[in-house]
């Protein structure tokens, strides 16, 4: 079975942009969890998506939003980028949000 | 407000020595609790688990203790190995409509050959 994907692994980008981060769960899996990792301050949650509805939604300011597609695929995206963006961005899939979840490799965001 | 703690940042231990990783957490709602292990440019794998019911969960190598009146609980890692060098990552469940994960900050362990 194929694991969490995300694409890409890697971005950088400018302060003021926007980007758009891509997340494939486990196949069968319909819920999606995406985190933040920075350091010091460990895994950050900023929502959840089960069967396309934002289930949880985590202490993250507006301009981080997402959503969930019918084959439960999901994105992320960050608009008006700040220096403190930077992070790692991890997606989660699971079967239900109850059920452990499988982390994706992450993608590494950069913001200069 | 930080729900999870894991106070120590990092954690060094000789190679077949015991490595003892401890977490805190606030809330005596949360009914489950989990450690994950992060190699980097990967993402946390789940290592092992246990319910608020019970004190002790073994799984080979790895051990994790509840104490729920000090809300605290443990990963002991015994025999320590090279490839056991990571960061781990507590977490711990609550529900509020629906089951969220909270994380704590991670321990970097470094086992030493």
């Amino acid at each position: 079975k194929a694991g969490v994907t995300q694409t890409p692994r890697y971005l950088i980008k400018t302060r003021g942009q926007q980007v758009t981060l891509s997340c494939s769960p486990i196949s069968g899996h319909r819920s999606v969890s995406w985190y933040q990792q920075t350091p010091g301050q460990g895994l950050q949650f900023l929502f959840e998506y089960f069967s396309e509805t934002q289930r949880n939604k985590g202490n993250f300011p507006g301009r981080f939003s997402g959503r969930q597609f019918s084959n439960s695929r999901s994105e992320m995206n960050v608009s008006t980028l700040e220096l403190g963006d930077s992070a790692l961005y991890l997606c989660a899939s699971s079967m239900g949000s109850n059920n452990e979840q499988f982390f994706g490799p992450g993608t590494r965001l950069t913001v200069l | 407000d930080q729900q999870v703690k894991q106070n120590s940042p990092s954690l060094s231990v000789q190679e077949g020595r015991i490595s003892i990783l401890n977490c805190d957490y606030t809330n005596s709602m949360f009914d489950y609790f989990l450690w994950y292990k992060k190699y980097p440019a990967e993402g946390p794998t789940f290592l092992i688990s246990i319910s608020s019911i019970k004190d002790k969960n073994e799984d080979g190598r790895f051990t994790v203790f509840l104490n729920k009146s000090a809300k605290h609980l443990s990963l002991h890692i015994v025999p320590s190995q090279p490839g056991d060098s990571a960061v781990y990552f507590c977490a711990a469940r609550g529900y509020s409509g629906t089951y969220k994960y909270i994380f704590g900050t991670g321990t970097r362990l470094k086992v030493l050959a």
